[in-house]
């Protein structure tokens, strides 16, 4: 069966500093995959998406970059980070031609 | 493009009765229909979802109903048990994005005991 994984699951850094967050999926092949940051309360909004190793689509315009390097992982970048940065984020995946997204367990990241 | 709009933001009940959820949509060609619970500190997980050419689909207490005509779809969770409490997120894909999810705001489900 497929499992995904994030890590940290939490994190604690000063504004300004940089970011790297990582995303690997288990038990499948060619996944298509997402980062989404989810503010306290509030819904899913989408960062980046990928359909195989380096190819990103970009979603929103900010200060973060999203990579990937080998074909079941995913890493989320910053190389400052903003106050506004904070919030829940969450990595999944689905197999190529099908719509089902499957959620991580997030990272919550809090920049102070 | 493609909105959702999702009712209640919170919705309140007592443990046992049934909850509904409803979500509108834009795009007329939407075709996929998936319900997320989030429980708190976690990733959402799918629930349910249902795809344009069908109009009801049950699992035990939880059915999923669209009507593509007025453009929306619903959640109903029968004999709501404590373990129900969460935020749950529909979505929608757009015909034009076979890759996008199109996501509601969000519902907060409180079971009352």
């Amino acid at each position: 069966s497929q499992t995904i994984h994030q890590w940290p699951a939490t994190l604690v850094q000063p504004v300004g500093s940089p970011l790297s967050l990582e995303c690997t999926v288990e038990g499948t092949s060619n996944p298509n995959l997402y980062w989404y940051r989810q503010a306290a309360g509030r819904g899913l909004q989408l960062l980046f998406y990928s359909v195989g190793i380096g190819q990103i689509s970009s979603e929103v315009p900010q200060n973060l970059s999203a990579s990937r390097p080998q074909d079941r992982q995913f890493i989320l970048s910053s190389k400052k980070l903003l106050l506004s940065d904070s919030g829940f984020y969450l990595c999944a995946w689905r197999t190529s031609g099908t719509q089902t997204q499957y959620f991580g367990p997030g990272t919550r990241l809090l920049v102070l | 493009g493609e909105n959702v709009e999702q009712h209640p933001s919170t919705l309140s009940v007592q443990e046992g009765d049934s909850a509904v959820i409803k979500c509108t949509y834009s795009d007329s060609a939407s075709n996929y229909f998936p319900w997320y619970k989030q429980e708190l500190g976690k990733g959402p997980q799918l629930i349910i979802d249902i795809r344009s050419n069908v109009g009801e689909k049950k699992d035990q207490r939880i059915a999923v109903t669209l009507n593509k005509t007025a453009k929306h779809f619903s959640l109903h969770i029968t004999e709501t048990q404590p373990e129900d409490s969460a935020v749950y997120f529909c979505a929608a894909t757009p015909g034009n994005s076979n890759y996008q999810l199109i996501w509601g705001a969000g519902t907060k489900l409180i079971i009352k005991p």
